[in-house]
Order: structure tokens, then C-alpha cells, then sequence
């Protein structure tokens, strides 16, 4: 089946422009997660979606991100005045519906190829 | 908060044996998982912790001790192909502003013939 997709696989921007990222989580995985990874790091988290609601967005580094998931499926990132910290690569992730006793289930997370940003 | 430390390289032989530390420091803790990432690739689910002790998947195993907030990641058999890096990550409480995961910065794995 499908997994999870993200567009563009690439975005080349320059300094203080609007950028969007968008992802394609798997059907029927209602719980939706932004990363951001820089080069020889792990995932950093930006937030994640359980349905439509934002339910963690404590990753996120500034107002100058935002992310929305209107129909409870595809998510998009969107980041304000793009600076050039901001390149990296972004992940997107999604899973199962988080339930069951707290700690005995574990939803394993699918990820995207990414979109390598690159802010000039 | 949470905070994950894993050692940055680690190099070994095709057909041996490797294990990759991961000590962790979380406010609430829910498991620890692994995954793999190959250059250029996105990461991938590995192995899954919650309960102390060893969980085998093929030539994989992890293994978790809450009481020492540690973990490991065991390959065996090594291949060339699983020259990677390794991240382990955890968990916060399920239904709170502590449920994102939190990864390490990653162990990159180096095979020689």
C-alpha cells in the first residue's frame, strides 16, 4: 500500500519568503507528526495531530510556524519569513490512533521521504 | 525534560556482533523504540520497549531497564546494508502534552569488510 508522501521533495527559498509543506499520511492513520532533522542530528519534533486537533505543538520553535490538518488527513506545515536557520529536512509522520492503557501500546511511527529544505 | 544520549559512531566488523547504548532522561516514561536510518532515507521502526528486559526481532534485539534508564540495541550477524544510524527515542504519557517522542541525536553504525 501507499505510504506516507511529502511535497516537494526539495524547496529552495530565499530569506523572508512563505513556504508550505505538505503530507500524505497513510489511510486511516489519524495521528499525524512533524519533524525537523538537521544534518547528523535526530528528528527534532515540531508537533503532531491527533485527528484534526493539534494536540502537542510545543516543538515548535517560533510564531513563525504553523501547521494545520483541516480534514483530519493531509497536514500541512507552513513557515512565515523563512530564515536561513530554518533549512533542514522536514519529516512527516503518521500512525494509528493512540489508545489502550497508557504504555502498553506503542504505535510505530511511518515516515515520509522528507522535504529538504534550503533557505538562502 | 527529556533527553536521550547515544554515542555518536561506532564501527564494526561484517558477521560480528554490535550493541548501541541509549540512557535516557524523561518526567514520565512510556517506552523506549529504535529505528533506523539509512543516508539520504527516512527513519524507520525498529523495536518497540515498554516492560524491562529483551525483545528479539530476527538478528535484532533491544533491551530495556527502567530502573537504570537505559537501553540497548543489539545486531547481530552484521551486513554491510545495516551501516545506518541508529536513534533511539521515548515516549511521554499517552492523551497529554507529554505524548511527543523525543529521538537522540543517533549512533552512526560503520561495517568493514
Amino acid at each position: 500500500g501507499a505510504g506516507v508522501s511529502q511535497t516537494p521533495s526539495n524547496k529552495v527559498t530565499e530569506k523572508g519568503k512563505y513556504v508550505e509543506l505538505r503530507c500524505d499520511p497513510i489511510s486511516g492513520h489519524t495521528a499525524l507528526y512533524w519533524y525537523r532533522q538537521s544534518l547528523g542530528q535526530g528528528p527534532e519534533f515540531l508537533i503532531y495531530f491527533q485527528g484534526t486537533g493539534a494536540a502537542d505543538d510545543s516543538g515548535l520553535p517560533n510564531d513563525r510556524f504553523f501547521a494545520v490538518r483541516p480534514e483530519g488527513s493531509v497536514s500541512t506545515l507552513k513557515i512565515q519569513r523563512t530564515e536561513r536557520g530554518d533549512s533542514a529536512v522536514y519529516l512527516c509522520a503518521s500512525s494509528l490512533t493512540l489508545g489502550g492503557t497508557q504504555g502498553v501500546f506503542y504505535n510505530e511511527q511511518f515516515f515520509g521521504p522528507g522535504t529538504r529544505l534550503t533557505v538562502l | 525534560g527529556q533527553s536521550l544520549e547515544q554515542p555518536s559512531e561506532v564501527t564494526a566488523v561484517e558477521g560480528a556482533i554490535v550493541q548501541i547504548n541509549c540512557t535516557y532522561q524523561t518526567s514520565g516514561f512510556y517506552g523506549l523504540s529504535w529505528y533506523q536510518q539509512h543516508d539520504g532515507g527516512a527513519p524507520t521502526f525498529l523495536s518497540y520497549n515498554a516492560l524491562d528486559g529483551l525483545e528479539e526481532t530476527g538478528r535484532f534485539s533491544s533491551f530495556l531497564s527502567r530502573s537504570d534508564s537505559y537501553g540497548y540495541l543489539l545486531l547481530q550477524e552484521l551486513q554491510m546494508k545495516d551501516s545506518a544510524s541508529y536513534f533511539c527515542a521515548v515516549r511521554g504519557p499517552l492523551y497529554s502534552s507529554a505524548s511527543k517522542i523525543i529521538f537522540g541525536s543517533g549512533t552512526r553504525l560503520s561495517i568493514r569488510p
